[in-house]
Order: structure tokens, then C-alpha cells, then sequence
């Protein structure tokens, strides 16, 4: 089936630009993660929803970071006002159920890249 | 504060030989350990997850070993091709009660027919 798909796969912006990436997990995945990744680094823990419901938003970088999940799906994670320290790798994750050790299947990721 | 520590720089390997990783973390009581291969342009592709009660857990010619005395976990991909050419990620839970995982920097390694 479908795996995690994210949109658009690249994104340039101009500082002080609104941008907007999409994620659509696997259908019926319950747990949703945002992560980003800085050049040579391992992905950082943004945020994470369990359906509709964000529990956790304790690596989103500043109130200009916003991620919603209204229908328990596609996710859309925004950020405004755009900084060029914004220019990394935004990765979503979805996984089959919030248990701690179920596996976490990855999207391709957005590029994006702030001038 | 929490640390989890991934040789930064290349590993570089001969088709055929074993490739060892190794993952260190200060700060941590991980209940288990992920590891992760990532491809350039692509997300990271779960491969294996080992429990803090398992030594070693293997699958075909991928073998992770856990010690919570040395706080380490080593990554063995034995009879090494090409293919395997990737960075490698380990990660830990991050004691949240979720699956909030924390992951190290990645190791790349290089595998030479």
C-alpha cells in the first residue's frame, strides 16, 4: 500500500514568507510525528499527534511554528514569517498506534530552503 | 543533558567485509534502541529495535548488540555490499510515554566493491 507521502517535496521561500507542508500517513495510522532535519544531523522531534489531538509540542522551535491535524489524518504543518535558520528537512512520520515501540514509517520529506 | 553520540565521520569499508557501528548516549534509561538507515533525499527506513532486556538481535546479515552498563549499542552488517551504502541512525525513546524518539547524527557508511 501507500506509504507516508509529503508535499511539496521542495520549497524555496523568501525570508518573512508564510509556508505551509502537507503530510498524508498511512491510512489508519494513529500517531503522527513532525521532525526536522538540519544538513548532516539527525532528525529533531518537532511535534506529535495521536488523531486529531497534538499531545506533545515541545520541539516546535518558536510561536511561528504551527501544526494542526484537524480530521485525525493529513497533517499540515505551517510556518510563518520564515528565517533563514528555517532552511532544513521537515519529516513526517506516521505509525499504526501510539504503543512505544511501534515502528515509525517515514516520509520523504520537504526541502526547504529560506533565501 | 540527553546525548546520543554517532561516529560523524565516514565509515569506508570493502565489499565483503563486516561494517560496525556504534551508537553511545549519556542521560538516557532507554527501555529499547532503534536503528534507522536513511538514504540521500529519502526519510529514515526503520530496520531494527532492540529492548534493554535483549543483548543481541539479529535479522539476515544485520546484528545490533545493547549495553545498558556501557550505555552503548553496536551495528554489525556482516558480508557488506554496495548496497549497504547509507547513513545509519540509532535512536532512543525519549522516556515521554509516546514514541518520541531522539536520534543520534547518523554515521555514513561507504562500502567499495
Amino acid at each position: 500500500g501507500a506509504g507516508v507521502s509529503q508535499s511539496p517535496r521542495y520549497k524555496v521561500a523568501k525570508r518573512g514568507q508564510d509556508v505551509a507542508l502537507r503530510c498524508d500517513p498511512i491510512s489508519g495510522h494513529v500517531s503522527l510525528f513532525w521532525y526536522q532535519q538540519a544538513l548532516g544531523q539527525g532528525p529533531e522531534f518537532l511535534t506529535y499527534f495521536q488523531n486529531e489531538a497534538q499531545l506533545d509540542k515541545s520541539g516546535l522551535p518558536s510561536d511561528r511554528f504551527f501544526a494542526e491535524r484537524p480530521e485525525g489524518s493529513v497533517s499540515t504543518l505551517k510556518i510563518q514569517r520564515t528565517q533563514q535558520e528555517d532552511s532544513a528537512v521537515y519529516l513526517c512520520a506516521s505509525s499504526l498506534s501510539p504503543d512505544t515501540q511501534e515502528t515509525q514509517y517515514f516520509g520523504p520529506g520537504t526541502r526547504l530552503l529560506v533565501l | 543533558s540527553q546525548k546520543i553520540e554517532q561516529n560523524s565521520e565516514a565509515l569506508n569499508i570493502q565489499e565483503g567485509k563486516t561494517a560496525t557501528l556504534t551508537c553511545n548516549y549519556t542521560n538516557y534509561s532507554p527501555a529499547y534502541l532503534q536503528w534507522y538507515r536513511q538514504d540521500p533525499g529519502r526519510g529514515p527506513v526503520f530496520l531494527l529495535l532492540i529492548r534493554e532486556n535483549e543483548k543481541e538481535k539479529r535479522k539476515e546479515r544485520l546484528k545490533v548488540t545493547f549495553d545498558t552498563t556501557l550505555k552503548q549499542s553496536l551495528f554489525h552488517i556482516t558480508a557488506s555490499q554496495p548496497a549497504d551504502s547509507a547513513t545509519y541512525l540509532c535512536a532512543l525513546e525519549g522516556n515521554t510515554g509516546f514514541q518520541k524518539l531522539v536520534f543520534g547524527t547518523g554515521t555514513r557508511l561507504l562500502v567499495s566493491p
